[in-house]
């Protein structure tokens, strides 16, 4: 079956545009997390969904950052004025609930110029 | 203090060798935990869950030390294949539902 997916594989920006990253999680799966991976760092949590509400938004950085899962599907990242420190591996991961497998896409390569 | 400590690494072992790694969490009330594997450049996989009481899945064997707040990794016979980056993960729910990641520990099995 079709895993997580999520687009675009890459994005390259420049600093102070608005970029939104799309996950489509595995069907059927409420829980959704979005992590970001840095180079030689493990994957950071920033927020994670139980169906459509933010369950918990405590990994987000600051105000810039935004996420929605309007319909408890599809969830879209959001940055308003990226900075250069914003880049890194934007990774989503869902499962069916809490503390069940979680299981990740392969990631949005976010550059900011 | 981060919530999730690994020693990066790297590893390099020959095939056939047993490879440990340990891993610490700084909040007692973490409640699950996790190896990740991760190859370069891709996404994270789980591994194995670790229970209580230690778990093993083939070459692979999972520990856990509430105690002492550590969990471990044990790989024998290595392979080839098992060259990734092994991810300790854990989980707290007492503020949320978060999962900490470590920073992940580098593997290379050398024929």
């Amino acid at each position: 079956g079709a895993g997580v997916s999520q687009t675009p594989s890459n994005k390259v920006t420049e600093k102070g545009k608005y970029v939104e990253l799309r996950c489509d999680p595995i069907s059927g799966h409420t829980a959704l997390y979005w992590y970001r991976q840095s180079l030689g760092q493990g994957p950071e949590f920033l927020i994670y969904f139980q169906g459509t509400g933010a369950a918990d938004d405590s990994g987000l950085p600051n105000d810039r950052f935004f996420a929605v899962r309007p319909e408890g599907s599809v969830s879209t990242l959001k940055i308003q004025r990226t900075e250069r420190g914003d880049s890194a591996v934007y990774l989503c991961a869902s499962s069916l609930g809490l503390l069940n497998e979680q299981f990740f896409g392969p990631g949005t390569r976010l550059t900011v110029l | 203090r981060k919530e999730v400590e690994q020693d990066p690494g790297p590893f390099n072992v020959p095939e056939g060798a047993t490879v440990a790694f340990n891993c610490t969490y700084s909040n007692s009330a973490s409640q699950s935990f996790f190896w990740y594997r991760q190859d370069c450049r891709k996404e994270p996989k789980l591994l194995m869950s670790v229970y209580s009481s230690g778990n093993e899945d083939g070459r692979f064997t999972a520990q856990l030390n509430r105690a002492s707040q550590y969990i471990s990794l044990l790989i024998r016979d290595s392979k080839l294949s098992d060259s990734a980056t092994y991810l300790c993960v854990v989980n707290t729910m007492n503020t949320g539902n978060q999962f900490y990641f470590g920073t992940g520990t580098s593997l290379t099995v050398i024929p």
